[in-house]
This record gives structure tokens, C-alpha cells and sequence, in this order.
């Protein structure tokens, strides 16, 4: 399966401090993508960066890509408690445009 | 507003009563899809559609049907449904026609569930 695995399952920081979730996949990837869900919601939309890209930037928000080691990392950065939801890594295969595969996701809670 | 609404957002039913969840978007996107979401094993694709009348499987299709007779609407139809259908239901779609190009916008989620 190209589903991606996300590491740690679950992250438990304090407000103020910086969170980081990895990514990992099998398949070359045309694009890889960060989503966000809150309980029972729907997903949202985080970053988008190429297989050519290695670093993207969006307000709090540093991804970083190694297609070498088909590896993606998402930082955020002064965590908030309204940051506390699920992430998930998302790719896109260099093979075909019809799927996103997902990841299991971070579960990541920000304490006040 | 720009958006993916679904209908129902929480549905409990019985063993093969059919059954369709509809999915409707704003935003004149091409492409559109349908996501089951279980505990453990992530999101996965049921069906895809590309544009209007292009229609095509995804991961999990078995026991789904779809049809795209508008750009506008996606309905996932469960036509006897069985207890493993039991899951959170996700329509979302896409600006262009693959999604080499753009993400995807969700709508807020179906709960689904067959007794």
C-alpha cells in the first residue's frame, strides 16, 4: 500500500512550543499534502509542496520533503491550544492524479 | 460561501436498506471523490470522478455505487447496506480534473451507521 505512516501517533505538548510530525511513504510522489482535521470533522487543507520542492513555508506551518528518503515533516511552531486536532500527510503518486493516499495521523493535543 | 455539503450528517439504519448520501459543491470544481474514514487504517477511496459522467474506483468500492450526472453532485448509493459499511463518510473535491495540481476540499462528514 502507498498509504503513508505518520510518526508518533499521538503528541501531547505544552502552549508555546513547537510540534513536529513526520511522514513517511513507499511510492514516488507527484505532490505530497499536510491536512488538519478537529474531532469528527472534516479535513482541512494545510500545504502542498512538489516533489521538487525540499522546504514550504505557510504562517506557522514548515514542511519539509526528502524524496530520497520519502520523508515529509510538518513543524508548528508556538503552538496554540486551537492547534490541537489530528494531521494528516497526504501524497499523490508521480503514476497517477486520480488519489490521494493518506496516512493514519498524528494525533496532536496542545495543553493551555 | 465555498463549500462540499453532505446529507445526512449522521444516519443509523438497518441491514440492506438502501440507502444514498448525498454531495453537493459550489465551487465548479471538476474533479470529486468519496472517502471512508475507520479507526486505524486512515481515510481510503471509495470512487472518483473526473468530470461529469466519468466515474471510476477507488480502494474500497465494493458495495458503493456513484453517479456524476451534474458537475455539481456526487451521491454515493449503498444499495444494501452491510454492517462493515459502518464508518464516517467523506465527499470532497478538487479544482482541476487530477490532483496534481490542487488539494482537495472536504465536506464535514457523514456518520454512518448499519445495525
Amino acid at each position: 500500500s502507498q498509504q503513508g505512516e505518520e510518526d508518533p501517533q499521538a503528541l501531547s505538548i505544552q502552549e508555546g512550543e513547537n510540534a513536529t510530525m513526520n511522514c513517511s511513504y513507499k511510492t514516488s510522489i507527484n505532490n505530497l499534502q499536510w491536512y488538519r482535521q478537529n474531532s469528527g470533522r472534516g479535513l482541512v487543507h494545510l500545504i502542498l509542496i512538489r516533489s521538487n520542492e525540499r522546504e514550504k513555508h505557510s504562517g506557522r506551518l514548515r514542511v519539509t520533503l526528502d524524496t530520497s528518503k520519502k520523508s515529509s515533516s510538518l513543524l508548528i511552531t508556538a503552538s496554540r491550544a486551537a492547534d490541537t486536532a489530528s494531521y494528516f500527510c497526504a501524497t499523490v503518486l508521480l503514476s497517477g492524479a486520480n488519489n490521494l493516499f493518506f496516512g493514519t495521523g498524528t494525533r496532536l493535543t496542545v495543553i493551555p | 460561501e465555498a463549500q462540499v455539503t453532505q446529507n445526512p450528517r449522521y444516519l443509523i439504519t438497518v441491514t440492506g436498506k438502501k440507502l444514498t448520501v448525498t454531495c453537493s459543491q459550489n465551487m465548479n470544481h471538476e474533479y470529486m471523490s468519496w472517502y471512508r474514514q475507520d479507526p486505524g487504517l486512515g481515510l481510503r477511496q471509495i470512487y472518483y470522478s473526473m468530470n461529469v459522467e466519468v466515474t471510476d474506483k477507488g480502494d474500497v468500492p465494493e458495495g458503493y455505487k456513484v453517479s456524476r450526472k451534474e458537475k455539481r453532485n456526487f451521491p454515493l448509493i449503498l444499495e444494501s447496506p452491510s454492517p462493515n459499511q459502518t464508518s464516517l463518510y467523506f465527499c470532497a473535491s478538487s479544482l482541476g480534473a487530477g490532483l496534481h495540481t490542487g488539494e482537495l476540499f472536504f465536506g464535514e462528514g457523514s456518520r454512518l451507521t448499519v445495525l
